[in-house]
């Protein structure tokens, strides 16, 4: 069975702090992507990223930064939370080109105070 | 700008009714349309539709795609209460997934 794994599912960060959303999946799938869901506005794309050390922008980067050292590891980082970052963030993985391919994780619920 | 719209954004109908639900979408590169449910958790894959006219159909769910007119509808016919969810549209442009707001449906007993 795929995985997509999100560490954190439940979150509660004070304003300021630096938050880290860490995403492993086990399919070796090139591509990962972060997207953050809000009532209403559907999934929004934050960034992805097509290998390792590589990143783009999504619709919605302001506020965000990424990692990924390894391929099968996304890493969101948040470096100063602030309280319209409140969201469900949903990582994703896929292969190359192959957008019917993407697998979700089960999605990571930040509260920021 | 590439686009993804749903309509509509919620619903509420009774257990045993059909419903239709819409999604246009203007995006370059198109290569396939996707239509998710989610309930409170990660989506889980419904349908993937790449050809014009070719009716997709799972159980009570059947969806299909108009290439030239940007569309395409998903279907659910007689409506139970494990049918309320989220329903997203999704379009692949190459690796990418790009969504729609999503329509909300309520089916009540």
């Amino acid at each position: 069975d795929v995985k997509v794994t999100q560490s954190s599912r439940y979150l509660v960060k004070r304003t300021g702090e630096k938050v880290f959303l860490e995403c492993v999946q086990d399919m070796d799938h090139e591509n990962m992507f972060w997207y953050r869901q809000d009532p209403g506005l559907g999934l929004r794309l934050i960034y992805f990223s097509y290998d390792v050390k590589m990143k783009e922008k999504g619709d919605i980067p302001e506020g965000y930064s990424v990692s990924r050292e390894k391929k099968e590891r996304f890493s969101l980082i948040l470096e100063s939370a602030s309280t319209n970052q409140t969201s469900m963030y949903l990582c994703a993985s896929s292969y190359f080109d192959r957008a019917n391919t993407i697998y979700f994780g089960e999605g990571s619920w930040l509260t920021v105070v | 700008e590439d686009k993804v719209v749903q309509s509509p954004l919620s619903l509420v109908v009774h257990e045993g009714d059909t419903v239709t639900l819409n999604c246009s979408y203007e995006v370059t590169n198109f290569r396939s349309l996707l239509w998710y449910k989610q309930e409170k958790k990660a989506p889980t894959f419904l349908f993937m539709l790449t050809s014009s006219g070719i009716e997709k159909k799972s159980g009570r769910l059947s969806s299909i795609l108009d290439k030239k007119e940007l569309f395409s509808i998903l279907n659910i016919t007689a409506t139970q209460t494990g049918d309320s969810a989220v329903y997203l549209c999704a379009v692949g442009q190459g690796g990418k997934l790009i969504f729609g707001q999503g329509t909300e449906l309520s089916v009540k007993p």
